[in-house]
């Protein structure tokens, strides 16, 4: 099974500055036939379900504000937060969908410094 | 507005068994793959199982192949988790889970807590 590893596992940001969260893949996640990351990101409230943020690693899902972007090819991705807002406290999962078992990220926490 | 809604959840013994469902509403069941995915207490989110829309392909993970069975009632619009011989480990809050395109999920339920303990 491919095994997503996330860094850092916590993270204090100040309100207004950019946060940047990693995800690396045990194996490529890039599907030659269609170039496409088979890679998405998540964000999850204290004691509500996981939200989809980003799909094809990039894609932002309608309804995510402009300020969630997603970057990286193959084995390294990244999630960026570009201006912190107090709503963004969260715990954040990579996950990656390539072939028929998924797999998700430990997790980051995202707090406010 | 896609609704997800778990139940099922209990408190077992170790080696018992328990069925989840999840009823859903809002979109075309029978035209979507669905999952079950969980998660311990504290920790963070492992994928169970996924399952095709028409019931033909069925995937676990390694951890609950053998042990647990998707299943789905396209009339009734309802996904199924079959889970025998649990384990303390399987202890989480288990949730139903929309697949879309290739494997990303797009719409969760609330979920439903298993306590395997004695």
């Amino acid at each position: 099974d491919i095994v997503m590893t996330q860094s850092p596992d916590s993270l204090a940001v100040s309100l207004g500055e950019r946060a940047t969260i990693n995800c690396k893949s045990s194996q490529s996640v890039l599907y030659s036939s269609n170039s496409k990351n088979y890679l998405a990101w998540y964000q999850q409230k204290p004691g509500q379900p996981p939200k989809l943020l980003i799909y094809w690693a990039s894609t932002r899902e309608s309804g995510v504000p402009d300020r969630f972007s997603g970057s990286g090819s193959g084995t390294d991705f990244t999630l960026t937060i570009s201006s912190l807002q107090a709503e963004d406290v969260a715990v954040y999962y990579c996950q990656q969908y390539y072939g028929t078992r998924f797999t998700f990220g430990q997790g980051t926490k995202l707090e406010i410094k | 507005e896609v609704q997800l809604v778990e139940s099922g959840g209990d408190l077992v013994q170790p080696g018992g068994s328990l069925r989840l469902s999840c009823a859903t509403s809002g979109f075309t069941f029978s035209d979507s793959w669905m999952s079950w995915v969980r998660q311990a207490p504290g920790k963070g989110l492992q994928w169970v199982a996924n399952i095709k829309h028409d019931g033909s392909e069925k995937y676990y993970v390694d951890s609950v192949e053998d042990r647990f069975t998707i299943s789905r009632d396209n009339t009734k619009k309802s996904l199924y988790l079959q889970m025998n011989s649990l384990r303390a480990e399987d202890t989480a809050v288990y949730y139903c889970a929309r697949f879309r395109g290739q494997g990303w999920f797009d719409s969760w339920g609330q979920g439903t807590l298993v306590t395997v303990s004695s």
